[in-house]
């Protein structure tokens, strides 16, 4: 009830494609679903979030596509470039509940 | 602001010995969470503090570990004894109230190595 799948694991994606990465969730009580950027000897950094009100967000080439229906939303990376080469993480939560939820991660890989 | 501090950022010891990682989070924020990250489990949360006191730590994986939060400014994350397979990436991040909203933001993380 409690988790979040994402997938896939990794991608590798040619310099201008669009990578997409899944997740999808149980719990309806969740409200919040942020994406977090980690780099290599880094801690992971907010991207970009959303909340079930809207179906879609963007912010500068980083969009999320949310279909609360079929519990399910997704991160594209439109024009992916090579420095956007990170491990991506997705996550939830909810009002009643400050700790976030996470996904295992997919590491991306963008190709020159 | 400088943002959530670590240290040290490597730690290298050997198995039984006691490792002490800190953790100083952004001014104002009244959320501490501790985590672990690791190839074969991901980023697992350890426990987090709400003003101080411990609200969930049931990530904790054993008596080994423990947590302390003394004030807003400075927390600490003990292992004793360590084990080689405590090994991993250890994380630490701080929420606020506001604007911010839900959003954590990560320190650096500790490497901690287990021989």
């Amino acid at each position: 009830q409690q988790q979040v799948k994402q997938s896939p694991q990794s991608l590798i994606v040619q310099k201008g494609g669009i990578p997409i990465i899944n997740c999808a969730y149980e719990n309806t009580a969740f409200d919040y679903f942020p994406w977090y950027q980690q780099f290599p000897g880094k801690g992971p950094a907010l991207l970009i979030a959303i909340r079930p009100d809207v179906s879609e967000k963007k912010e500068g080439r980083f969009t999320i596509s949310f279909n609360k229906s079929a519990k399910q939303f997704s991160l594209h990376i439109m024009d992916s470039q090579p420095g956007d080469s990170a491990t991506y993480f997705c996550a939830a939560s909810s009002g009643s509940n400050y700790q976030l939820i996470w996904g295992a991660g997919t590491k991306l890989i963008i190709k020159p | 602001d400088a943002g959530v501090i670590q240290s040290p950022r490597h730690e290298v010891t050997e198995m039984g010995q006691e490792v002490t990682l800190r953790c100083k989070p952004i001014s104002g924020h009244d959320y501490l969470f501790w985590y672990r990250q690791t190839m074969m489990r991901g980023l697992e949360l350890l426990i987090y503090f709400n003003n101080n006191v411990p609200i969930d730590d049931s990530g904790m994986p054993e008596d080994r570990f423990s947590a302390k939060m003394p004030n807003a400014s400075f927390s600490t994350l003990k292992i004793q004894p360590s084990e080689p397979r405590d090994s991993a990436v250890y994380f630490c991040a701080s929420r606020g109230q506001g604007i911010s909203g839900y959003e954590q933001f990560f320190g650096p993380g500790t490497r901690l190595t287990v021989l």
